[in-house]
């Protein structure tokens, strides 16, 4: 099947700096991808749509000016945590759909905020 | 898209059939039912999609009834490494390419030894 990468698959920050973490599809091409956020013991929580080309669509509650999203080409997205805090610790998973029905997730990026 | 219902855990003897159940009575008619399954720590991983006719690939077998009101996730040999959340997701589908994926709570089956 599709392979969708992301990186790094963990981080630890600083309280206050911001990181950047990558979503790939490694062997197709994605117009769309999803971003997606899951703490301890919860289910995913979708966090916003990512449009190649064009802005993000976040999800209701999701602050935007926050978690900054870009998907500069068909094979790549950028989530960008700004001024981190240990609220934001929290396991980040990236999706994308190919031409085929079923979505392809990447294997996540455990992000810590000390 | 319509909401599932899925009991939150199960067991199951290794090497026996692991049924995982899913209500879904508001699905609309041009809505699939869609299962993953997210093993500890990783992303999610695709299983199986159907509309309204059974179907069976080389990891499941989905049984939808024929109100599609509910369906079945049928592993026919589970194994230790099947021990996983399993997720049921309806959705309009399978060409729009922006569909969103909506998570609910999932069952967390446990294979036993």
């Amino acid at each position: 099947g599709a392979v969708v990468s992301q990186h790094p698959s963990w981080v630890i920050c600083k309280s206050g700096t911001s990181v950047k973490i990558e979503c790939r599809s490694l062997d197709f091409q994605a117009t769309t991808m999803f971003w997606y956020r899951q703490f301890p013991k919860q289910s995913l929580m979708l966090m916003a749509t990512s449009n190649e080309g064009s802005k993000a669509t976040y999800e209701q509650g999701v602050e935007k000016d926050k978690f900054l999203i870009n998907h500069a080409s068909l094979t790549l997205s950028t989530l960008t945590v700004t001024s981190a805090h240990p609220e934001d610790s929290s396991f980040y998973i990236c999706s994308a759909i190919e031409s085929v029905p079923q979505a392809f997730f990447g294997q996540g990026t455990r992000l810590t905020v000390v | 898209d319509a909401k599932t219902t899925q009991p939150p855990s199960m067991d199951c003897a290794e090497g026996r059939a692991a049924n995982l159940p899913c209500n879904h009575s508001t699905i609309s008619g041009n809505e699939y039912v869609y299962w993953y399954r997210q093993i500890h720590s990783q992303g999610p991983q695709y299983i199986i999609h159907g509309l309204k006719n059974n179907e069976t690939n080389e990891m499941a077998s989905l049984i939808i009834t024929e109100d599609r009101k509910s369906s079945t996730l049928i592993l026919p040999h589970a194994t230790l490494r099947d021990t996983a959340v399993y997720y049921c997701i309806v959705r309009v589908g399978p060409s729009g390419a922006t569909n969103k994926l909506i998570f609910g709570t999932g069952t967390l089956l446990a294979v036993q030894p």
